[in-house]
């Protein structure tokens, strides 16, 4: 098994809803990220999970809430989202943190619209 | 800067070789990655280069690093129509268990 899963696929939402995203992975990855793609736009870094620890938040606000419950799974916590927040969330590990075995394999995504 | 710089677009003629290029900043990168994302997808690792290598080459795919003038490119042997994507390329700096993406270039082909 070579992939990261990422459900669902597409989700719409309200302003006041609350939402889950979930990634799972079972290569043995020691590393799990979430990512943020605008349109037209290159990934930007969200979160890193090292050893199901939280590692890096690139200053991401409140109302996104990760959580790694275990080694292969991570999930993104949603929460007042606002209109802007819609973009394609990916997930991706990598099988360490940092060091030669570090290339980050990604999931499909999930298309986040905020209503 | 942060900048890893890529050109936005690329057409080529189906066959031809595509040869998409990128610059980055930090000397110190020890790895440069080629990702391609088909629309509405994720992205997909194409192949990575150690900043201690000047060539790697996997099947259709020829990356050549140029660590003087911090330059990287992705060659493409006989494009096909399924080659049609946005390629980033990314660095990844030794400082950081983080890597930098580039803007991606759209690679289009015509018949």
């Amino acid at each position: 098994d070579t992939e990261v899963t990422q459900t669902p696929k597409h989700l719409v939402m309200g302003m006041t809803n609350k939402k889950s995203l979930k990634c799972e992975q079972h290569m043995g990855h020691r590393a799990m990220y979430w990512y943020k793609q605008k349109a037209k736009k290159p990934p930007e870094l969200m979160f890193v999970y090292s050893y199901e620890k939280l590692s890096i938040n690139e200053s991401v606000p409140s109302r996104f809430s990760p959580e790694c419950p275990n080694s292969s799974l991570l999930n993104l916590h949603l929460h007042a989202l606002q209109p802007e927040d819609s973009a394609l969330y990916l997930c991706a590990s990598s099988q360490r943190p940092i060091g030669q075995d570090y290339e980050q394999y990604f999931g499909p995504g999930t298309r986040l619209t905020v209503t | 800067g942060e900048d890893v710089e890529q050109s936005l677009f690329l057409s080529v003629r189906e066959g031809d070789s595509s040869v998409i290029n990128c610059t980055y900043t930090d000397s110190s990168s020890t790895y440069l990655y080629w990702y391609k994302q088909e629309p509405g997808a994720g992205l997909q690792l194409l192949t990575y280069i150690f900043s201690n290598m000047d060539m790697k080459q996997d099947q259709r795919l020829t990356v050549l690093l140029n660590k003087k003038d911090k330059h990287l490119s992705l060659r493409i042997a006989d494009t096909q129509t399924g080659d049609s994507a946005i390629y980033f390329c990314a660095e990844r700096r030794s400082s950081a268990s983080k890597i930098i993406f580039g803007s991606g270039t759209r690679l289009s082909i015509r018949p």
